[in-house]
């Protein structure tokens, strides 16, 4: 099982050109994310599908698209690219597992993008 | 305040000690709880799930508060593989399938 993987690994854009991350996972889950990681904030959620052909907004949505393509694949697009974009973007994917009281869902990550917006 | 709260260190700690970390969350409804390690320039990797009667792992202890609403990671015996940024995960189940991270606190486990 290869997990979650990515592409690209890193990528230079500039202003205003648009682009799209590629992720796709191997391992069967329902659930995937797009988060952002810059220094000090942590990972920021961008968008999450909770299921093939469901959506839904995250904590920093705006300035970015996805499209969950299949159950597999899960892809982040950038219309026009902004400075402020800037970041490292991870795909990750995760299921649900009963547990006492609840469930419980353990996120699997992929490798990363580098994302340089010049 | 925010959502999920830990100290950023870093922790620079000699190979062998016992170094611990905490972490705050604000919403008492949260379900589940992880620690991630992440290694520099790598994506987080689970490092183990926290469970209200605790959990060991070897060298690592997870222990959950609910009343207090904290989780602590121990590390005991620290070897120099342990140096890496350690996340605090907080899962919120619902409609909307919230999950929170840390900003991580960085060990650095010194020769």
């Amino acid at each position: 099982n290869a997990g979650v993987t990515q592409t690209p690994k890193f990528q230079v854009l500039k202003t205003g050109q648009s682009m799209t991350l590629q992720c796709a996972q191997d391992m069967n889950h329902n659930s995937m994310y797009w988060y952002r990681q810059d220094p000090g904030m942590g990972l920021r959620l961008i968008y999450y599908s909770a299921s093939e052909g469901t959506t839904d907004k995250g904590e920093v949505p705006n300035g970015y698209n996805v499209s969950r393509l299949n159950k597999r694949e899960f892809s982040l697009r950038l219309e026009s690219a902004a400075p402020s974009q800037t970041s490292v973007y991870f795909c990750a994917s995760s299921e649900a597992e009963p547990i006492a009281g609840g469930t419980k869902e353990t996120q699997y990550f992929g490798p990363g993008t580098r994302l340089l917006v010049l | 305040r925010k959502e999920v709260e830990q100290d950023p260190g870093p922790f620079n700690v000699p190979e062998g000690a016992t170094v611990a970390f905490n972490c705050t969350y604000s919403n008492s409804a949260s379900q589940s709880f992880f620690w991630y390690r992440q290694d520099c320039r790598k994506e987080p990797k689970l490092l183990m799930s926290v469970y209200s009667s605790g959990n060991e792992d070897g060298r690592f202890t997870a222990q959950l508060n609910r009343a207090s609403q904290y989780i602590s990671l121990l590390i005991r015996d620290s070897k120099l593989s342990d140096s890496a940024t350690y996340l605090c995960v907080v899962f919120n189940s619902g409609g909307y399938q919230k999950v929170t991270f840390g900003t991580g606190t960085k060990l650095q486990v010194i020769p």
